[in-house]
This record gives C-alpha cells, sequence and structure tokens, in this order.
C-alpha cells in the first residue's frame, strides 16, 4: 500500500531554514505528481507546493514564492521542500500527499502522510 | 481569504440530510471538477469525492457532489455520528495555475 513518510519538521527561528523530506513507497513514485500541503494550528488547508512526475514543472502558493523551493529525487523516491526566510506565520503540519492521477497535478490527493509539525518561534 | 468560500459550520441530526455549498469563479469551479475532502479531527485528509461527482474506493454514497455554474455542493445523508469532521472543496484554479482548498465547513452531528 501507499506509505508517505515526512520527516525534518521541529522548531526553527525566524528568518532561518528548514528542510522537509518524504521518503515514498507502495507506488511508482516517478509517475506521479506531489504535493505539500500544511495546516496553522486550528485552521484549515493551505496548498503550499506542487511539482509535476518528472520534476519539469512545480507551483506555490503565493505566501511562499520565492522562500520555499519544491523539489523530488525519483531516483530515491523522496519529495522535499526547502523552506527559506521562515515566518511565524508558516508554523503548521506540513503534509506530503501523492496525486491521484499519473503524469498530471491537479486538485486530487488520493494519499497523505501523517504529517510533520513546523514551529516558527524565536 | 481562499477564493472558494464555504460556510464555516453547520450540524443535523442522526439520519438527516444537510448539504455544504462551495462557490467559487469561472476560473475554478466554474471550469474545472470540484473535488472534497474529509478530515476527521487529529487525523489527515481524506479524499471523499473527485471529479464532482465520483467516489474513491470505499466511500459510502451517502456522499454525493454536484456542480451548478460557479457553485458546487456536498451532500451527507443518512448523517451519522462519524461524519462530524470538517470538509473542504477544492479545484484547480486556472488563474493560479494551481489547486486550491475553500475554507472548509465543520459539521457537527447533535
Amino acid at each position: 500500500q501507499v506509505q508517505l513518510v515526512e520527516s525534518g519538521g521541529g522548531v526553527v527561528q525566524p528568518g532561518r531554514s528548514l528542510r522537509l523530506s518524504c521518503t515514498a513507497s507502495g507506488f511508482s513514485f516517478s509517475d506521479f505528481g506531489m504535493h505539500w500541503v500544511r495546516q496553522a494550528p486550528g485552521k484549515g488547508l493551505e496548498w503550499v507546493a506542487v511539482i509535476t512526475d518528472d520534476g519539469s514543472h512545480e507551483y506555490s502558493t503565493d505566501s511562499v514564492q520565492g522562500r520555499f523551493i519544491i523539489s523530488r529525487d525519483n531516483s530515491k523516491n523522496t519529495l522535499f521542500l526547502q523552506m527559506n526566510s521562515l515566518r511565524s506565520d508558516d508554523t503548521g503540519t506540513y503534509y506530503c500527499a501523492k496525486d491521484r492521477h499519473q503524469y498530471d497535478t491537479s486538485a486530487q490527493v488520493d494519499s497523505w502522510g501523517q504529517g510533520t509539525l513546523v514551529t516558527v518561534s524565536s | 481569504q481562499s477564493v472558494l468560500t464555504q460556510p464555516p459550520s453547520t450540524s443535523g441530526t442522526p439520519g438527516q440530510r444537510i448539504t455544504i455549498s462551495c462557490s467559487g469563479s469561472s476560473s475554478n469551479v466554474g471550469g474545472n471538477t470540484v473535488n472534497w475532502y474529509q478530515q476527521l479531527p487529529g487525523a489527515a485528509p481524506k479524499l471523499l469525492i473527485y471529479s464532482t461527482d465520483q467516489w474513491p474506493s470505499g466511500v459510502p454514497d451517502r456522499f454525493s457532489g454536484s456542480k451548478s455554474g460557479t457553485s458546487a455542493s456536498l451532500a451527507i445523508s443518512g448523517l451519522q455520528s462519524e461524519d462530524e469532521a470538517t470538509y473542504y472543496c477544492a479545484v484547480w484554479d486556472d488563474s493560479l495555475n494551481g489547486p486550491v482548498f475553500g475554507g472548509g465547513t465543520k459539521v457537527t452531528v447533535l
């Protein structure tokens, strides 16, 4: 079965950087678009970034553009989110998720990790 | 502030039918299929309805989706206590060239 395991979360000071990883198994990782979705404490879901199956195209929400970079290593079945210049409003649980479609990206995510908590605080 | 508008909360009694709305624009709901996610307390979200009215394997047909113009709806028939959760609509937005969530609707079973 599909498994997505996030790591790399923790407490970090404002302005610093953090790199999240998501290790995938149970499916052909290189065939599917992948997503990062976050949720601030007590708030709703927010799509952070999306990357195509081959890594050739990416999308990121306005609030993280220029600060966060999504990437993937298909040889290692791993998705990354490099987060720079972190702010307090980046605090939340970050979920790694798999697109339902092969060779495409969409708003249909059919598998989620358990999430990793990022806390930005001095 | 999301480009998709949902009511913050709704409630119903066991067995009742409730609906949740998701209002958007021509660049998202009006031009693309709508998806719905269920998030139980303390859990990761789960895909509940995709492509406006399709069920992933294992989702009961008490849940149904529909769309008209720039608005979509999720209906829950035969409401059960385990349906108490927050529900999010999600659509690809052609103007943003990316996916967006609605603000979420918390369902309480009285």
